[in-house]
């Protein structure tokens, strides 16, 4: 029952550097979704895949790049790193229409300095 | 740009009293509506979700919500709080009106007090 598994779980790193996050799902979900979250500011949407090989922008995605070589996974880059990027990003699958909810991993705590 | 409002970025219940968190939309159509709860360093969890079959929703751990078009609100509601239940709610919704993709509102925590 693994579900939505990120990678890593915490990440410090400077001002300039770069990293990827990755989100990993195992319930065959065609839409995934990449997701930070501010105090005070709920969650906004960065990045979002309707299927494999495809992407999205969301709301806030400057300064953000994702690929979906494969269904399951869902990967966010970070070519440049900024202290405003220090935040907590989710990611999330859902298997497609708009009324189905989305399955949440636990989360990737990134600090810049 | 359609959005999600929820009233009270912080509240505080006594243990075994009501608790009532405020949800508002904008939308002219009638969007899909979830809550969901977010414990301290984890990911979020569908509490309850609103697709148009009944307008009283009822979700886990003895949350329920009700479904007012006339005053586009969406709030959620258990009648009598345990200390487990202290955590971050948020609301969200979804429909063609929103692109079709989840929006959250800035959510709520919840504190209860023994």
């Amino acid at each position: 029952n693994a579900g939505v598994t990120q990678t890593p779980k915490f990440r410090v790193l400077k001002t300039g550097q770069s990293m990827t996050l990755l989100c990993a799902q195992d319930m065959n979900h065609e839409y995934m979704y990449w997701y930070r979250q501010d105090p005070g500011m709920g969650l906004r949407l960065i990045h979002y895949s309707v299927g494999e090989g495809t992407t999205a922008k969301g709301e806030v995605p400057d300064g953000y790049n994702v690929s979906r070589l494969k269904k399951q996974n869902f990967l966010l880059g970070l070519e440049s790193a900024a202290p405003s990027q220090t935040s907590v990003y989710f990611c999330a699958s859902s298997p497609g229409s708009s009324n189905s909810p989305l399955h949440f991993g636990n989360g990737t705590r990134l600090t810049v300095t | 740009a359609q959005s999600v409002t929820q009233l009270g970025s912080h509240v505080s219940v006594s243990e075994g009293a009501l608790v009532l968190l405020r949800c508002n939309y904008s939308s002219s159509v009638p969007p899909y509506l979830f809550w969901y709860v977010q414990y301290p360093n984890q990911g979020l969890q569908l509490l309850l979700k609103y697709t148009s079959a009944a307008t009283l929703v009822k979700g886990i751990n003895g949350f329920e919500a009700e479904f007012k078009k006339s005053e586009t609100s969406f709030h959620l509601t258990k009648p009598s709080a345990h200390m487990s239940d202290a955590a971050e709610y948020f609301c969200a919704v979804s429909g063609e009106e929103y692109g079709n993709k989840l929006v959250f509102g800035a959510g709520t925590i919840l504190r209860v007090k023994s």
